[in-house]
């Protein structure tokens, strides 16, 4: 079975300061890792996916994250915050047979001014 | 190509009574999983489906839910005598096939509260 843990349930950060999410998880096989973000009172986004190759993947508003086996976890990171990227953030792991996503407990970003 | 529509997206139920949540998977996907969030709590998985069948009910409670995926029309979440911890936003995602690299598409929700 896999499991995600979020380590942190919120972060408040000032805008245009550099920011890491925190993710680790744990499976007995190999996973799919996935970072989802959720803005106010709205449904699930995707934000970036990693599924193979380079351990470093990027989302196309600034945001990256690195895949790091030996850890087993997948920080989301970004280097300058805005206003707008203030929502709740899910990281999440799917066996590499498929079947369900399983979510981390979320990490809520406050971004101010 | 619309993305996965739930509706309601808000539903008031007295305890007792029954809440119908619907779920209308993305053009061309098959695969439907329900999950429920909780206030201050991450995404729980309940339920996973595929036309016609239940691939894995592993997060359904064992009494009053219950879950669908018909042939024809939109998968439906069942919750019979609602109580008041039933109280959450419930979504539904939808996938074309069951890999694992495959992305899952949210839909907005359905905010249920029991009053």
């Amino acid at each position: 079975a896999q499991s995600v843990t979020q380590l942190d349930s919120q972060v408040p950060v000032f805008e245009e300061a550099p920011v890491e999410l925190r993710c680790n998880y744990s499976s007995s096989v190999s996973v799919y890792l996935f970072w989802y973000v959720q803005y106010p009172n709205q449904g699930l986004q995707l934000l970036l996916k990693y599924l193979s190759g380079s351990t470093l993947v990027e989302s196309i508003n600034g945001f990256e994250a690195e895949f790091n086996k030996s850890q087993t976890s997948f920080h989301l990171r970004k280097p300058s915050v805005h206003i707008s990227d203030t929502a709740e953030y899910f990281c999440a792991v799917r066996a590499g047979q498929g079947g369900k996503l399983i979510f981390g407990q979320g990490t809520e970003l406050s971004v101010k001014p | 190509n619309a993305g996965v529509m739930q509706n309601p997206r808000h539903l008031v139920r007295r305890r007792g009574q029954e809440a119908r949540l619907r779920c209308s998977p993305m053009k061309g996907h098959s695969h439907v999983y329900w999950y429920r969030q909780l206030p201050e709590e991450g995404l729980k998985f309940m339920v996973y489906l595929q036309k016609e069948n239940i691939i894995d009910e592993s997060g359904m409670p064992k009494e009053r839910f219950s879950a669908e995926f018909p042939k024809e029309g939109p998968s439906i979440l069942r919750i019979q005598q609602v109580v008041r911890g039933d109280s959450a936003a419930y979504f539904c995602a939808s996938s074309p096939d069951r890999t694992g690299d495959t992305e899952a598409f949210f839909g907005q929700g359905t905010r249920l509260t029991v009053v």
